[in-house]
């Protein structure tokens, strides 16, 4: 039972265009969620997080919209550059779960394989 | 860049062998993470750790076993590795866990033959 989904397996976008990346979740317990940029052979690092009590979060280039009552979030990168080729996951995370305290554990989505062309 | 290295940064292995990857930190932090990243699933937690000695499960932990003696280092290990659990195998430090960044280390590719 996949609780976070990126129905996109791949986006292509031109450089300077606008790239919107998606997520849904299932579980209604997850209140914080966070967005991060894979490149090929390294670690996932963290890009951009946003709380369920905001529906927006914004830092430079980079935008996360949350829509809880349709249990969606989006990732947008303006402008597009060729530095922004990855694979992008988003990850949701909750307060407590039934067993009480969720330690922080993420649960991810498949991710999305960015290309930006020059 | 957060201080975390993982070891050995690959390795190719048989079936049935036991294999033990280890997470090193030099950031003092509370929370530990191991998770495996494969094609179609993303990334999955297999354990995690909230202290020295203190361990729990994860989403895909069958077959995987961690020990946490020091804060410093997470080790993970597959008893008899099986073909399936092939992938690569990323760790994860978090200072206060809930709504903190998780950092990652470079990743183990593991491959059982």
């Amino acid at each position: 039972d996949q609780q976070v989904k990126q129905n996109s397996p791949s986006l292509s976008v031109q450089e300077g265009r606008i790239s919107i990346l998606n997520c849904d979740y299932t579980n209604s317990m997850f209140d914080y969620f966070l967005w991060y940029k894979k490149y090929p052979a390294e670690g996932p690092t963290f890009l951009i997080s946003i709380s369920s009590i905001k529906d927006k979060n914004e830092d430079g280039r980079f935008t996360v919209f949350l829509n809880k009552s349709a249990k969606h979030l989006s990732l947008h990168i303006v402008p597009s550059q060729p530095g922004d080729s990855a694979v992008y996951f988003c990850a949701a995370s909750a307060r407590a779960n039934a067993g009480g305290t969720s330690y922080g554990k993420l649960t991810f989505g498949q991710g999305t394989i960015l290309t930006v062309h020059p | 860049d957060a201080g975390i290295t993982q070891s050995p940064r690959h390795k190719v292995t048989e079936t049935g062998t036991p294999v033990t990857l280890r997470c090193h930190q030099t950031e003092n932090h509370r929370y530990m993470y191991w998770y495996r990243q494969d094609p179609g699933h993303g990334l999955r937690l297999i354990h995690y750790s909230y202290g020295v000695k203190d361990t729990d499960k994860g989403e895909v932990s069958d077959g995987y076993s961690v020990s946490r003696s020091k804060t410093e280092d997470f080790l993970l290990t597959l008893e008899s590795a099986t073909s399936s659990q092939t992938s690569v195998y990323f760790c994860a430090i978090s200072l206060r866990g809930y709504t903190d960044t998780q950092y990652f280390g470079p990743g183990t590719r593991l491959t059982v033959l």
